[in-house]
């Protein structure tokens, strides 16, 4: 079990640019999840996919937010024309199926819109 | 829809002293409880969580938490915190029919001085 693994950690960018984030989840979970972290908040939730297929999104993932998860492996999260409301954690978690499974979490990255 | 209620955003104590941090949950459905810690600059890590069975759920490092349906409650307990037991702390519940997104409190930041 080598974790759930993210990066960029630290992403600093000026406002208007693209960005894209990626997440490999622990090898052997089927669902993945993105969720959003601002400071002295919880996460909030993002999105989910169990396997490739993205099931469920937030009404927080504006059209400017893009998930995706090909191949049902790694997955990528993708902000156009950020915003300075943008500037936040971004993390990712992982679980097997089943009820109650508990979702390991990554280390995030942490995205600063200048 | 499930909501989080942690009463205390702030907890100061001393090493080896008691420390309990409270978790209120309302949902309409039956419900899975998780607490999970974060350390700065870190992802969360699953401290506990109550499925079904024992209202009293355990971790490795001495936490324990306490389910209570009728007060719809869920409140980690330490008895003798250390220093490394600083660290912010997060209840989360989801839906048990629909068990991947996560709804969190805002967080209790623990510090524990010597």
């Amino acid at each position: 079990d080598t974790g759930v693994s993210q990066n960029p950690r630290h992403k600093i960018t000026k406002r208007g640019q693209n960005v894209t984030f990626r997440c490999d989840p622990i090898s052997e979970h089927n669902r993945l999840y993105w969720y959003r972290q601002t400071l002295g908040q919880g996460p909030e939730f993002l999105t989910y996919f169990q396997n490739e297929a993205q099931l469920e999104k937030s009404r927080l993932l504006s059209d400017r937010f893009s998930a995706e998860r090909p191949k049902g492996s790694f997955s990528t999260l993708e902000i156009q024309r950020t915003e300075q409301g943008d500037s936040a954690m971004y993390l990712c978690a992982s679980s097997s199926g089943g009820q109650g499974q508990p979702q390991h979490f990554g280390d995030g990255t942490r995205l600063s819109i200048l | 829809a499930q909501s989080v209620t942690q009463l205390d955003s702030q907890v100061p104590v001393f090493e080896e002293a008691p420390v309990e941090l409270r978790c209120n949950y309302s949902s309409s459905v039956s419900v899975y409880l998780f607490w999970y810690v974060q350390y700065p600059n870190q992802g969360l890590q699953l401290l506990l969580k109550y499925l079904s069975g024992s209202t009293l759920v355990e971790s490795i490092n001495g936490f324990e938490a306490e389910f209570n349906k009728s007060q719809t409650s869920f409140h980690l307990r330490k008895p003798s915190v250390h220093i490394s037991d600083t660290a912010e702390y997060f209840c989360a519940v989801t839906k048990r029919s629909n068990d991947y997104k996560l709804s969190f409190g805002a967080g209790t930041t623990v510090t524990v001085r010597a």
